[in-house]
């Protein structure tokens, strides 16, 4: 199995709405990230997780809140989000256990949201 | 700091033709893994070709091949026999080995095949 799976792929949200992207992968990779893409330009790095702890957080505003429950599973909490938010927001992994460091990225499809 | 660099906002190519995509990026590292990925459109990015700075040798992946130049901080893809599927948007992108979870990307070159 080399799927990361996205869910939802769409999703509509205004901006007082709460809602959360969910991430899963069962490659046993023991990094994960979310990226935001806007059309046409490169995914934008947002957060890493390594070994189930926060360890990069690239300055993204507290209305993106990540959750990693555990080492399949990675979640993007909104809150109060605005119309510029709106984006491709990608979830990728990387790097099984035990394995040589490659740096590969293994991405999901994207949630595509939208905010009113 | 480190940058990737792609010159080639838009590219086209024959079907069954060559074409070759460009990247430069900057580092002061030596010990480091260059990479093309590709996203076809409302599809998901995949790796296409990996490069080890430590190995001269390039990397080649079927019609997929590099030009590694070390030392001119390049690193080209050539596509061979394009074919319609090839059509995409192709990043090039850079990690230092120490910090494989920071990947950081070009700007990408959009490429279209031409049936």
């Amino acid at each position: 199995d080399t799927e990361v799976t996205q869910t939802p792929k769409h999703l509509v949200m205004g901006m007082t709405n709460k809602k959360s992207l969910k991430c899963e992968q069962h490659m046993g990779h023991r990094a994960m990230y979310w990226y935001k893409q806007k059309a046409k330009k490169p995914p934008e790095l947002m957060f890493v997780y390594s070994y189930e702890k926060l360890s990069i957080n690239e300055s993204v505003p507290s209305r993106f809140s990540p959750e990693c429950p555990n080492s399949s599973l990675l979640n993007l909490h909104l809150h109060a989000l605005q119309p510029e938010d709106s984006a491709l927001y990608l979830c990728a992994s990387s790097q099984g256990l035990g394995r040589e460091i490659t740096g590969e990225l293994f991405f999901g499809e994207g949630s595509r949201l939208t905010v009113l | 700091a480190q940058t990737v660099t792609q010159s080639q906002p838009e590219m086209s190519v024959q079907e069954a033709e060559t074409v070759t995509l460009s990247c430069t990026y900057d580092t002061s590292e030596s010990d480091y893994y260059l990479f093309w990925y590709k996203q076809p459109p409302s599809r998901q990015m995949i790796l296409v070709i990996r490069q080890e700075a430590y190995k001269q040798q390039n990397a080649t992946e079927n019609r997929f091949s590099v030009n590694f130049q070390k030392a001119a901080k390049s690193f080209s893809l050539k596509i061979s026999d394009s074919q319609l599927g090839d059509a995409a948007m192709y990043f090039c992108a850079y990690c230092r080995k120490t910090s494989y979870d920071k990947v950081i990307f070009g700007p990408g070159t959009s490429l279209s095949v031409i049936p």
